[in-house]
Formats: C-alpha cells, structure tokens, sequence
C-alpha cells in the first residue's frame, strides 16, 4: 500500500516567498527521503532524514520529521522561479522506497 | 546529469509491436529499478534488480520483460503493450538495495501506446 502521501497536492506562490509541503505517512520508517521532479523529467534527490533525526537543513531547504506523528515536512525558503516542481518524500517500508503522489510546486516570478 | 542515461526518450507504439528501452548506469552502483509514473498516479516500483539478480517483481504483467546483463545496464523489453501502459517509464541505480541508499533516476522514457 502507499507509504507516504504528500499535502497539499498543488502550492503556487510568489518568488521570494516560503514553501512548505507536508508529508505524511503509514508505518514505522528508518528514513524518509524528500526528491524533486522537473516536468517530464527524472527524480533528483534532496535530503535524507533518518528515523532519530527532528530536523535537517541543506541549503534553502529544511526538512522536520515527527515520527509520534508519522509526518515530515519540506520548507524552501526564499523561494525561487527554479524552484517550481513536483516534490516527493519517499519512505523505506517494507523494503524498497515508496513514494507519495508528491506536491507540485509553482513559483510565480 | 546525475549518470543515468535512458534511450529512447520518446517512443511512440502500437499495440503489436515490440520494443526495448535501455538503461545505463556510469556510477558503479549495483542496484538498479524500473518504475512507472502515470499521470496523478504514484511512482510504482516495476522491477529491482541487485548485482544482476532480479530481487523484486511488484506484480508486472508478463508484457513487460526486464533484462539486466551486468550492474550497469538495464532493459526493459515490451510486447503487446496496452494504451493504459502509456506512462513515463524511469530508470534508477543506487549502490546497494538498502533502505538508507539514495536513488539516482535517469530522465526517463515517455512511451505512448496506441
């Protein structure tokens, strides 16, 4: 079954601004992994958060996991017209990452 | 580029016909996968092959035929395919199967069936 289900299913904001995508999902996990998508294109990885991690940071990006919650979230910051995309989380339950239906995210200039 | 190749980009098919499309990894991993993306649909996991040896079969069709010679090439053979199969079909190589390996996609297949 799906593992991780992202929310909201579509974001749209000025350049500049705040993004915050959530993710939620099912079971126990080790780590959760967040990966963006240009249209049409592949997946690229951003950031991996393992099970007894809160937060992390990489650049712009900060990600926090709540495993009493079984949620994570995704902030980019000072957001940029490059940064519209499709963006999932991908959990590793049962044995093979699964990922969400993902946020698609457009930055308006 | 993150050093997975995938050929053919497009491929347009009719429902009799047969074809492959190919994968190549250039980062000594020894994991690789197929997976299917249709629109507003999940990514769904195909096939997971680990030094060659095929480890995950998610149920596929027998229409889809995957092949995988040696740790750096992947292929996916098709046959009878159905208009439903019309997806972007994408590649990815991580160094093992583990859980914590991050995964590195190519830029995938867009195949339409007619």
């Amino acid at each position: 079954s799906q593992q991780g289900e992202e929310d909201p299913q579509a974001l749209s904001i000025q350049e500049g601004e705040n993004a915050t995508m959530n993710c939620s999902y099912k079971t126990s996990i080790n780590n959760l992994q967040w990966y963006r998508q240009n249209s049409g294109r592949g997946l690229v990885h951003l950031i991996l958060i393992r099970s007894n991690e809160r937060e992390k940071h990489s650049g712009r990006l900060r990600v926090t996991l709540d495993t009493s919650k079984k949620s994570s979230s995704l902030l980019i910051t000072a957001s940029r017209a490059a940064d519209t995309a499709s963006y999932f989380c991908a959990t590793d339950e049962p044995r093979q990452l699964t990922f969400g239906s993902g946020t698609q995210l457009t930055v308006l200039p | 580029e993150t050093g997975v190749t995938q050929t053919p980009r497009h491929l347009v098919m009719g429902m009799t016909n047969k074809k492959s499309l190919k994968c190549e990894q250039h980062l000594g991993h020894n994991a690789m996968y197929w997976y299917k993306q249709s629109a507003k649909k999940p990514l769904e996991l195909m096939f997971v092959y680990n030094f060659k040896e095929q480890t995950e079969n998610n149920s596929v069709p027998s229409r889809f035929s995957p092949e995988c010679p040696n740790s750096s090439h992947l292929f996916l053979h098709l046959h009878t395919l159905q208009p439903e199969d019309s997806a972007l079909y994408l590649c990815a190589s991580s160094q093992q199967t583990g859980y914590t390996d991050t995964q590195y996609f190519g830029p995938g297949t867009r195949l339409t069936v007619l």
